[in-house]
């Protein structure tokens, strides 16, 4: 059975601060990670990785994949508010896609 | 560009009602899904379909059905509805199994009572 672990489940952190949030995946025929943000409604797409040691980046968040060790970790740097949400990680093999439980990430003022 | 859409955003059923939640995209995605999503759990796939009249159980398919007729419909049955069934449910897309991401509804939260 396809699994996706992420770690930790919760994180309360102030705004500026750096956060890493990890996600280990065992998943047959696995062909790519993906990361996910959600606030109240649905997920909203971050990041898909393919490829071992090769950063993605998109402002503040950047992802990187380790296909060796089956992780990936999501950075967040200068952290904001608006960051608070719950991250999705989910590790996808043909048309299943298996998620971890999710992130939650809080940012205080 | 509406993208996907479910309805209804709200349900309340009691137990032993029978219900269709509606999922319909004007992306032209082959690549259809319905996940669950209950509090702490992440996301559970439900169903999913490759194409019009094509679909397949996913990880937690019990009490539930789906049809898929055309490309753009993908709607969910839930018969004889039981509390283990409430949830939020969310629907969502692909272009391309390999590479590209899910697009999601903004899901239908169920209670059964």
């Amino acid at each position: 059975e396809d699994k996706v672990v992420q770690s930790p489940l919760s994180l309360v952190v102030h705004e500026g601060d750096t956060v890493t949030l990890n996600c280990s995946y065992e998943v047959t025929n696995f062909r790519s990670l993906l990361w996910y943000k959600q606030e109240k409604k649905a997920p909203t797409f971050l990041f898909m990785l393919t490829s071992s040691g090769i950063e993605k980046k998109s402002g503040r968040l950047s992802s990187i994949l380790d296909k060796k060790e089956l992780f990936s970790i999501l950075n967040i740097t200068a952290t904001q508010t608006g960051d608070s949400a719950v991250y999705l990680c989910s590790g996808g093999s043909n048309y299943k896609l298996t998620f971890g439980k999710g992130t939650l990430l809080t940012v205080n003022p | 560009n509406a993208g996907v859409t479910q309805t209804p955003k709200f349900r309340i059923l009691k137990i032993g009602q029978s219900m269709t939640l509606q999922c319909a995209q004007d992306m032209n995605h082959n690549y259809m899904y319905w996940y669950r999503q209950d509090p702490g759990m992440g996301l559970k796939l439900i169903y999913y379909s490759v194409g019009a009249g094509i679909t397949d159980k996913g990880e937690v398919p019990n009490g539930y059905n789906v049809s898929r007729s055309t490309t753009e419909d993908f709607p969910l049955r839930l018969e004889l509805a039981a509390p283990s069934q409430t949830s939020v449910y969310f629907c969502a897309t692909q272009l391309d199994v390999t590479n590209s991401p899910l697009h999601f509804g903004n899901g239908t939260r169920l209670t059964v009572t």
